[in-house]
């Protein structure tokens, strides 16, 4: 399976833009991985935010947006807010198996 | 509204087997994509297994041949069979298709 990369930890400060990205051990990330991101705070299920590299959920804030940007999935985050403190996770898929990163931990501050 | 809730997690030894289930409603769970993800203690996430809407099903690396992903269409339910279970198995167990997730049913495996 292939090893999936985040950034471990991010800080942005409030009403600020902030980029987070999943990288593929494989090479670059295409719409075929088909790119999922959630996001999870302590205690509680993750909820999904972005599926299919940059489709949004009924209940996905408007400051979330997903993409590929350089060979790699990204989610944007305009506008930062702090309930968006919480743990992003990235999920890709490669001939069906899928594999999540490690988690970025985002901080507001 | 769509939900997710599993159920038939608990304590099993090391080599044991169980079955976790997940019950839907507000959606059809033979006509979406299903899989089941993990979350050990204080850990990440992690992609278990995953069937298709025609059937095919994936594993992870770390679980093929022991863990068995079905669905029975009359009663709109996920399973997960897991046999050989070992200590590394314990985690909380999610079923989600493309959006939500269920709450997790807790899975611990020791002696």
């Amino acid at each position: 399976q292939a090893v999936v990369t985040q950034e471990s930890s991010l800080t942005v400060s409030p009403g600020g833009t902030v980029t987070l990205t999943c990288g593929s051990s494989t090479g670059a990330v295409t719409s075929n991985h088909y790119p999922y991101w959630f996001q999870q705070k302590p205690g509680q299920a993750p909820r999904t935010l972005i599926y299919d590299t940059n489709n949004k959920h009924s209940w996905t804030p408007a400051r979330f947006s997903g993409s590929l940007l350089g060979g790699k999935a990204a989610l944007t985050l305009s506008g930062a807010q702090p309930e968006d403190e919480a743990e992003y996770y990235c999920l890709l898929y490669s001939r069906g198996v899928g594999a999540f990163g490690a988690g970025t931990r985002l901080t507001v501050l | 509204e769509v939900q997710l809730v599993e159920t038939g997690g608990g304590l099993i030894q090391p080599g044991g087997s169980l079955r976790v289930s997940c019950a839907a409603s507000g959606l059809i769970v033979n006509s979406d994509y299903m899989r089941w993800v993990r979350q050990a203690p204080g850990k990440g996430l992690e992609w278990v297994s995953g069937i298709h809407i025609d059937g095919s099903r994936n594993y992870a690396d770390s679980v093929k041949g022991r863990f068995t992903i079905s669905r029975d269409n009359s009663k709109n339910t996920l399973y997960l069979q897991m046999n050989s279970l070992r200590a590394e198995d314990t985690a909380i167990y999610y079923c989600t298709n493309r959006g939500v997730w269920g709450q997790g049913t807790l899975v611990t495996v020791s002696s």
